[in-house]
């Protein structure tokens, strides 16, 4: 089955520092989507990179930036130059090509230090 | 591009009333979602509409709960008889086909049942 896993429940960094989210997931398929969300406290989830399987390089989007390692089956999200405004909780999510199901995991809650 | 919106923000609501939510999605995406997250879980997927056509429910989403596109534009989630149990943050998201197509969310409903 499916999955995906998030094994940091909180995570701190100090503002204008770096950090890894880390994500790894699960499946026999050789095509699939994987992306990264954050939820501020507001509530909405807001999209911020996708990675596909066959992709050779990492995906980027500005400060967010995408640590695709397949033999590994990870795909950790790296913040770089962290800003108050990061401090949310961040998804991972998964969906297999030629199906419609987004499998989420149980996200990490960063939190940006002045 | 006016983004997924969601309605009623919050509802609060006694046990056994049955409840609607509403979900008005991006106008030009044939993909629509329904998901539910209780606190400090990520996004459980509960239906899928490929335009007005129901494709798949979760097994999540007992005979209680029905949900509806009819013409393929808005969707509404109907719980019949709630229970303390369905109290969680419901979230409607739409999408284009493709894999790398990611989801767009609402801002969801927030259902308490007392």
């Amino acid at each position: 089955a499916q999955k995906i896993t998030q094994t940091q429940p909180g995570m701190f960094v100090q503002e204008k520092e770096a950090v890894t989210l880390d994500c790894t997931y699960d499946t026999s398929d050789q095509s699939y989507g994987l992306f990264w969300y954050k939820q501020p406290s507001s509530g909405e989830m807001i999209f911020l990179i996708y990675q596909g399987s066959y992709d050779e390089q990492n995906a980027t989007e500005g400060r967010y930036s995408l640590n695709f390692q397949k033999a590994r089956k990870s795909a950790n999200l790296v913040i770089s130059a962290s800003q108050l405004g990061d401090s949310a909780m961040y998804f991972c999510a998964m969906r297999l090509s030629g199906t419609y199901k987004y499998i989420f995991g149980t996200g990490t809650r960063l939190k940006v230090l002045a | 591009d006016t983004g997924v919106s969601q309605n009623p923000r919050h509802k609060i609501t006694k046990r056994g009333q049955n409840v609607t939510f509403r979900c008005d999605p991006i106008s030009e995406h044939n993909r629509l979602y329904w998901y539910r997250q209780t606190l400090g879980q990520g996004p459980e997927f509960l239906t899928y509409f490929q335009n007005e056509a129901q494709l798949e429910k979760s097994r999540l989403l007992s005979d209680r709960f029905s949900a509806e596109r009819p013409k393929g534009s808005f969707s509404t989630l109907e719980i019949q008889r709630t229970e303390q149990g369905d109290s969680a943050m419901y979230l409607c998201a739409s999408s284009l086909s493709g894999t790398g197509s990611p989801l767009h969310f609402g801002n969801g409903t927030r259902l308490t049942v007392t």
